[in-house]
C-alpha cells in the first residue's frame, strides 16, 4: 500500500469552529488531491496541490482552504465549519498530472461530524 | 461538466458466477478512466487504469475495457468470491483541468 497517512481518522466538531485534517505522504509523490464523499454524490475534488506551495480549486472548494509547505504534507481547512461539510474527507497522491495522470492512491479517511 | 454513472447501484451475485460493472460517462473527452474498489469504512484501492489511446486493460480476474466514442467502460470479474464484495468506482480524468470525476459506484455482494 502507498504510505499515506490521515489524521484526524475521526473528529467530531461544532458549527463555526476552524478545523485542519491532515494528510501524510512518505511516496515523495509531486500531486496531493483533497476529497469529500458523500452519499449520492460519489467523490468530488476540494483542492488539488500540484508542488510545494503550488495549490489549485476542484469542484466543491468554497468554505476549505489548503496549505502545502513540504512534499509530504498537504493540510485541508475548513475556516468556519458548517453542518453541509460533514462528509468522509479522503487523500489521495499521484506521480503524474495533468493529460498523463497516473493512478492515484488513497489515504484511509478522516470522518468528519459537524454539530 | 463530465457525468459519471454506475448502474446499477448494487449487485448480488453467488459464488463462481462471472459479472460485469458498468460505468458511462457524458463527455468521451478523457484523459484516462480509473476502476477503484472500496471496503465499507476503507479508502480506495486502485484497480486498474487504462488510458485514453488504450481499448482494455487486465490484472488477475479483473479486466476493463473502454469505448471511449460511447461513452462507455466495463469491468469484468471472472470466477466471483466472497472476498470481491465491495464497491466498485469507475473516475474519469478530462475536461482539461486536474480532475478526477467519480461515479457514485456499484455495491457488490458475492453469495457464499
Amino acid at each position: 500500500d502507498a504510505g499515506i497517512t490521515q489524521s484526524p481518522r475521526h473528529k467530531v466538531t461544532e458549527t463555526g469552529t476552524p478545523v485542519t485534517l491532515r494528510c501524510h505522504q512518505t511516496e515523495n509523490h509531486r500531486y496531493m488531491y483533497w476529497y469529500r464523499q458523500d452519499p449520492g454524490h460519489g467523490l468530488r475534488l476540494i483542492h488539488y496541490s500540484y508542488g510545494v506551495k503550488d495549490t489549485d480549486k476542484g469542484e466543491v472548494s468554497d468554505g476549505y482552504s489548503v496549505s502545502r509547505s513540504k512534499t509530504e504534507d498537504f493540510l485541508l481547512t475548513l475556516e468556519s465549519a458548517t453542518s453541509s461539510q460533514t462528509s468522509v474527507y479522503f487523500c489521495a497522491i499521484s506521480d503524474a498530472g495533468g493529460q498523463a495522470r497516473g493512478t492515484q492512491y488513497f489515504g484511509p479517511g478522516t470522518r468528519l461530524l459537524v454539530l | 461538466k463530465q457525468e459519471v454513472t454506475q448502474i446499477p447501484a448494487a449487485l448480488s451475485v453467488p459464488e463462481g458466477e462471472n459479472l460485469v460493472l458498468n460505468c458511462s460517462f457524458t463527455d468521451s473527452a478523457i484523459y484516462n478512466l480509473q476502476w477503484f474498489r472500496q471496503d465499507p469504512g476503507k479508502g480506495l484501492t486502485s484497480l486498474l487504469l487504462i488510458q485514453s489511446s488504450q481499448r482494455e486493460q487486465t490484472s488477475g480476474r479483473l479486466n476493463a475495457s473502454l469505448d471511449k466514442s460511447s461513452g462507455r467502460s466495463t469491468l469484468y470479474i471472472a470466477a466471483s468470491q466472497p472476498g470481491d464484495s465491495a464497491t466498485y468506482l469507475c473516475a474519469v480524468v478530462g475536461g482539461g483541468a486536474n480532475n478526477l470525476f467519480f461515479g457514485t459506484g456499484t455495491r457488490l455482494t458475492v453469495i457464499p
